[in-house]
């Protein structure tokens, strides 16, 4: 069964203070991890999709990178608007459908 | 691109009555949908994969009849919450992917969600 565990459940920054969120995943075979950001009372909202073991990807002041076992967001200096809950997923290659496995988020809070 | 329309938005409703959520593609074409499921605090349940043209297939311990899926065209899937129970309440979210055409493994793209409250 395909697992996915997120950490910390919680984090609280002060703006310009960089820091990482933690993805560890247990698939057969990865097809694909996504990260999403979720804002209070909305849905999803997609930010990479990373497939092999030494990928990185940015978008602005956010970075993921990809091991084997588990991925990275990297946040450098974040601002308050980055506030909101980040979501890790994964779709495995045996996956029908493209069905995907969520993580339970790490809610990020970043104080001006 | 990639926008996914869920409306409503927000029901309030009395124990007993159906309701229907909807969830639009608004600019690609949508062979598969997907409904979750999210309590407070907590992440996505994968609630059923729609199709277009065929039945939907439900998550272990979803009920059918309960949550009844319709995917009859590339760019709409509706979920009928029959019979709604204030266990019923939640947060439903519907995503779907734009893979008509694409190279590569497209992402799901999420709507806002429907906030149902049943008195």
């Amino acid at each position: 069964e395909d697992q996915v565990t997120q950490s910390p459940e919680a984090l609280r920054l002060q703006e310009g203070e960089s820091s990482s969120l933690n993805c560890s995943y247990t698939v057969s075979g990865l097809r694909g991890l996504f990260w999403y950001r979720q804002d209070p009372g909305k849905g999803p909202e997609f930010l990479f999709t990373l497939y092999s073991a030494g990928e990185e990807k940015e978008k602005e002041r956010l970075k993921a990178t990809l091991t084997k076992k588990e991925s990275f967001l990297h946040i450098t200096a974040p601002k308050p608007e980055d506030s909101a809950t980040y979501l890790c997923a994964v779709q495995a290659i045996e996956t029908s459908g493209s069905r995907l496995t969520f993580g339970e988020g790490t809610q990020l809070t970043v104080n001006p | 691109g990639a926008v996914v329309s869920q409306h409503p938005s927000r029901v309030i409703c009395k124990s007993g009555t159906s309701v229907k959520i909807e969830c639009r593609s608004l600019d690609f074409q949508a062979t598969t949908m997907f409904w979750y499921r999210q309590f407070p605090k907590k992440s996505l349940m994968l609630m059923a994969t729609s199709n277009e043209g065929s039945k939907a297939t439900y998550e272990q311990g979803v009920e059918k009849d309960k949550f009844l899926i319709n995917h009859a065209s590339l760019t709409l899937s509706t979920l009928t919450v029959t019979s709604a129970h204030p266990e019923d309440s939640s947060f439903y979210i519907c995503s779907a992917r734009d893979q008509l055409g694409q190279q590569g493994n497209q992402p799901q793209h999420f709507g806002d969600g429907t906030r149902l409250s049943i008195l």
